[in-house]
């Protein structure tokens, strides 16, 4: 079946600091794979998208990484900020509902 | 972006009622949407996808007489959690596609007593 797996439950990085996740599949073969940001009570917010011929991607302090033949993605934040803690998604998406992984709990310390 | 609400952020009912909770799609027309589930500290677990103007498809281990879903409209899908009990407490979060990405509404809270 197919699994999808963030590293960490928990991490905790000092404010400044390039956070790094890691969302790694199996069974799988996504076309797309994305990262969300949730905060505690509410929905998930998109991101960013990375697709299957893409190495990395990146948006203002944000940059992710797919290789499909590790089958693994890594999320990071540069000069990470208190604001940025939050617990972080990653979704496969093959143009069917996204199958999510448990997410990260960044925890950004000042 | 897109924008996704969902009504009521918050409910709390009684062991043994029905609540309804409504997704819209307020700028863009979505021909399907998604609910998840998400209890806490866990993933959001698909329930349904729901396709307008036909049935729901349910995930292995839904109940669709528990779980009713109608997509009358583009921008509009309800789900309603009948004769609910406290193991349906949870965080229900609806979702639509646009170009690819899928946006998010803002989750119900549902606590049934």
């Amino acid at each position: 079946s197919q699994k999808i797996e963030q590293n960490s439950e928990a991490l905790n990085i000092q404010e400044g600091k390039t956070a790094t996740l890691t969302c790694n599949y199996t069974n799988y073969s996504p076309a797309y794979l994305q990262w969300y940001r949730q905060d505690p009570g509410r929905g998930p917010v998109f991101l960013l998208l990375i697709r299957e011929n893409e190495k990395e991607k990146r948006k203002e302090r944000l940059k992710v990484t797919f290789d499909t033949t590790l089958k693994q993605s890594l999320f990071h934040i540069t000069a990470s900020q208190p604001a940025d803690s939050a617990t972080y998604l990653c979704a496969l998406d093959r143009n069917t509902p996204l199958v999510f992984g448990k997410g990260t709990r960044l925890s950004v310390i000042a | 972006g897109a924008v996704v609400s969902q009504h009521p952020s918050r409910v709390i009912c009684k062991s043994g009622t029905s609540v309804k909770i409504e997704c819209r799609s307020l700028d863009f027309q979505a021909t399907t949407m998604f609910w998840y589930r998400q209890f806490p500290k866990k993933s959001l677990m698909l329930m349904a996808t729901s396709n307008e103007g036909s049935k729901a498809t349910y995930e292995q281990g839904v109940e669709k007489d528990k779980f009713l879903i109608n997509h009358a409209s583009l921008t509009l899908s309800t789900l309603t959690v009948t004769s609910a009990h406290p193991e349906d407490s949870s965080f229900y979060i609806c979702s639509a596609r646009k170009a690819g990405e899928q946006y998010f509404g803002p989750g119900t809270r549902l606590t049934v007593l």
